[in-house]
């Protein structure tokens, strides 16, 4: 699986747009990319995931750019509960291929 | 919301003495895996189970290591001699996988196991 580079922390003001950036220059053309969050310690959360179109749930937007060697997560309206490790994970199709978990950004939304 | 349960939430064995953890994934889930944490570092991949046999495996799943679907319900790891160095965070996660070739995990909360 291709590596991905993410910045090891950010701050972001509650109720602002929090955007984490994650590099993945090495991406091959069938590999997705996903979003997981972790809560203190808390078992990793599935956030959003996606090929090379742009994609949005009901808890981020998740922007690809076209060589889809980069890629920002979108938490629109940021709350304190969305503390957390935001980690970017590249990964092949196939619900049985393992997950590499990074290091993770880890996003503190400030009052 | 259907959720993947773990028990128990937190574990204390000796060294040397063996440990079952204990994972109920989401019912109509077919991919089943345990990851692992130890204190402050990276989540880390140890297995995936499809099918009734593992499908990957990581260099830290050894021999001291196994995985079981008992019943319909249940997916176990047990680790046979447990050392200190397993004390970690273990956590299951499903995925349902069958016609959707790119389908989320989802964790459970999991299981503290501290090896003293």
């Amino acid at each position: 699986d291709a590596k991905t580079t993410q910045p090891p922390s950010m701050d972001c003001a509650e109720g602002r747009a929090a955007n984490l950036p994650c590099n993945h220059s090495t991406i091959s053309g069938n590999e997705y990319v996903y979003w997981y969050r972790q809560i203190h310690s808390q078992g990793p959360q599935y956030i959003i995931h996606g090929l090379k179109n742009n994609e949005t749930n009901e808890m981020a937007s998740l922007i690809i750019t076209e060589d889809r060697k980069s890629s920002t997560l979108i938490l629109p309206h940021a709350t304190l509960r969305d503390t957390a490790v935001y980690y970017c994970i590249v990964s092949l199709s196939g619900s049985a291929r393992q997950l590499t978990f990074g290091s993770g950004t880890q996003l503190t939304v400030l009052p | 919301e259907p959720e993947v349960t773990q028990t128990p939430s937190h574990q204390v064995t000796q060294m040397g003495q063996e440990v079952i953890l204990r994972c109920v994934p989401i019912s109509n889930h077919l991919y089943f895996y345990w990851y692992r944490q130890i204190l402050g570092q990276k989540v880390e991949f140890l297995v995936s189970f499809y099918n009734n046999e593992i499908s990957e495996k990581s260099e830290i799943f050894d021999d001291q290591f196994s995985v079981e679907r008992p019943d319909g319900s249940n997916f176990t790891l047990k680790i046979r001699s447990t050392k200190l160095e397993d004390s970690a965070m273990y956590f299951c996660a499903s995925s349902e996988g069958i016609g959707r070739l790119n389908t989320e995990a989802f964790f459970g909360q999991g299981t503290r196991l501290t090896v003293v």
